[in-house]
């Protein structure tokens, strides 16, 4: 079965330095998200793409965070600066469909902000 | 085994017993629902869906109940084994322009050999 791939697995970064998480959804998968899951609770959207438009940003925290799709296909997560609150796995999901469809997801990016 | 999944309680079941993991909803306008397993370290990985115009859905050793009066969600998991030991989360779709699935916090289900 294709897979969500997602990279690096792991990062480990100081406060206030850049960090940026890659995704690569499943091919001919229109809907891409990335989401931040604290351990121990579930998922929490942070942007939604449609092909490269952004369908929901609500929770992005638009002062550090930035996301793009510029193509339709990859994309990329970018925090800058980090900060110790943000460490947490962040994962990224692809679908066929808009919501209403199954949600299949990468492995995930651990971040640890020291 | 059952247990309510709302604070991450930890479900404990012998092997091969069946276990039920337990879901309340919010917004009794969802019309999607959908299951998934985490195990440590890993994504979420689906286990099975269901939409509001059925009451049960089943799969293999799996079964979702939807009880819409409610408002909740089960999962039934049949002659559970040890690789079913992870984390299982449940998540509606809600209603309205901004369609996006909100996830519950999750049960822990350990399964004893």
């Amino acid at each position: 079965e294709a897979e969500v791939a997602q990279s690096p697995r792991y990062k480990i970064t100081e406060k206030s330095q850049a960090v940026a998480f890659w995704c690569d959804p499943i091919s001919g998968h229109a809907t891409l998200y990335w989401y931040r899951q604290i351990l121990g609770q579930g998922p929490e959207l942070l942007v939604q793409f449609q092909d490269e438009s952004v369908v929901d940003d609500s929770q992005l925290p638009k002062d550090r965070f930035s996301a793009e799709r510029l193509k339709g296909v990859d994309s990329t997560l970018k925090i800058q600066p980090a900060e110790l609150g943000d460490s947490a796995m962040y994962l990224c999901a692809s679908s066929f469909q808009s919501p209403g469809t199954r949600e299949y997801f990468g492995p995930g990016t651990r971040l640890l902000v020291l | 085994g059952e247990s309510v999944g709302l604070h991450l309680p930890t479900l404990s079941v012998q092997e091969g017993d069946n276990s039920i993991i337990n879901c309340a909803y919010s917004n009794s306008a969802s019309d999607y629902f959908i299951w998934y397993k985490q195990e440590s370290g890993k994504g979420p990985q689906f286990i099975i869906d269901i939409r509001s115009n059925m009451d049960k859905r089943q799969g293999q050793r799996v079964t979702v109940l939807l009880n819409k009066t409610v408002k909740h969600l089960s999962l039934q998991i049949a002659a559970t084994q040890p690789g079913d030991s992870a984390v299982y989360f449940c998540a509606e779709l809600n209603a309205g322009n901004n369609r996006k699935l909100i996830w519950g916090l999750g049960t822990s289900l350990a399964v004893n050999p």
